[in-house]
């Protein structure tokens, strides 16, 4: 199975700045038909997940600008330009270029 | 307006099997490119992937529980079935279907709200 890895775990963020969480998986998420199917989750409290990014950096319809992700083959980023108090939450990394599909642990995001 | 909703019993027993239902609309799943899966999140954990099957009907699964796992579909009444048998306590969690487009977005564009269900005796 394809390990997921996100670091921080946990990142406390002052409200205006910036922030970044990072993955990394154990194999290439390079897919067969050329895509890569890494995507960026955001699970606010109590809330289902939501897609924010695909194939690693496409904004999904009606997510602000300020999110943007990067990365190829095995390293990618989601990047917040400015933090707001509606992203408090949890975000995910999740790969589905190989089966299982498999999630990162979740990086909690909070406002200092 | 695409919409997945979740639904099945909030308790059940160790050793039952469970059943859940996500009745979707919006989409359909005999269109070339769509598929749903199952994902389940514990209290206070990660998501899990559990599941998917696709337009065509091809099925996957995780790993751990591929043998407890069975995920069905009926195309007319806009269904996905999942059932785990010889449930258990660890079992517990919220549990979510997601629509995968891959037209366009990719996997799980558009989630469900989750239904919550315990294992306990």
């Amino acid at each position: 199975d394809v390990v997921m890895t996100q670091t921080p775990l946990s990142s406390p963020v002052t409200l205006g700045q910036p922030a970044s969480i990072s993955c990394r998986s154990s194999q290439s998420l390079v897919h067969s038909d050329g895509n890569t199917y890494l995507s960026w989750l955001q699970q606010r409290p109590g809330q289902p997940p939501r897609l924010l990014i695909y194939k690693i950096s496409n904004r999904f319809s009606g997510v602000p600008d300020r999110f943007s992700g990067s990365g190829a083959g095995t390293d990618f980023t989601l990047k917040i330009s400015r933090v707001e108090a509606e992203d408090v939450g949890v975000y995910y990394c999740m790969q589905a270029t190989q089966f299982p599909h498999t999630f990162g642990q979740g990086t909690k995001l909070e406002i200092k | 307006q695409v919409t997945l909703r979740e639904s099945g019993p909030a308790l059940v027993k160790p050793t039952q099997t469970l059943t859940l239902t996500c009745t979707f609309s919006g989409f359909s799943l005999s269109t070339s490119g769509i598929c749903v899966s199952w994902i389940r999140q514990p209290p206070g954990k990660a998501l899990e992937w559990l599941a998917r099957i696709d337009w065509d009907d091809d099925k996957y699964y995780t790993t751990s529980l591929k043998t407890r796992l069975t995920i069905s579909k009926d195309t007319s009444k806009n269904q996905v079935v999942l059932t785990m048998t010889n449930m258990d306590p660890v079992d517990t969690a919220t549990y979510y279907c997601a629509r995968h487009d891959y037209r366009d977005y990719g996997p799980m564009d558009v989630w469900g709200q989750g239904t919550t269900v315990t294992v306990s005796s």
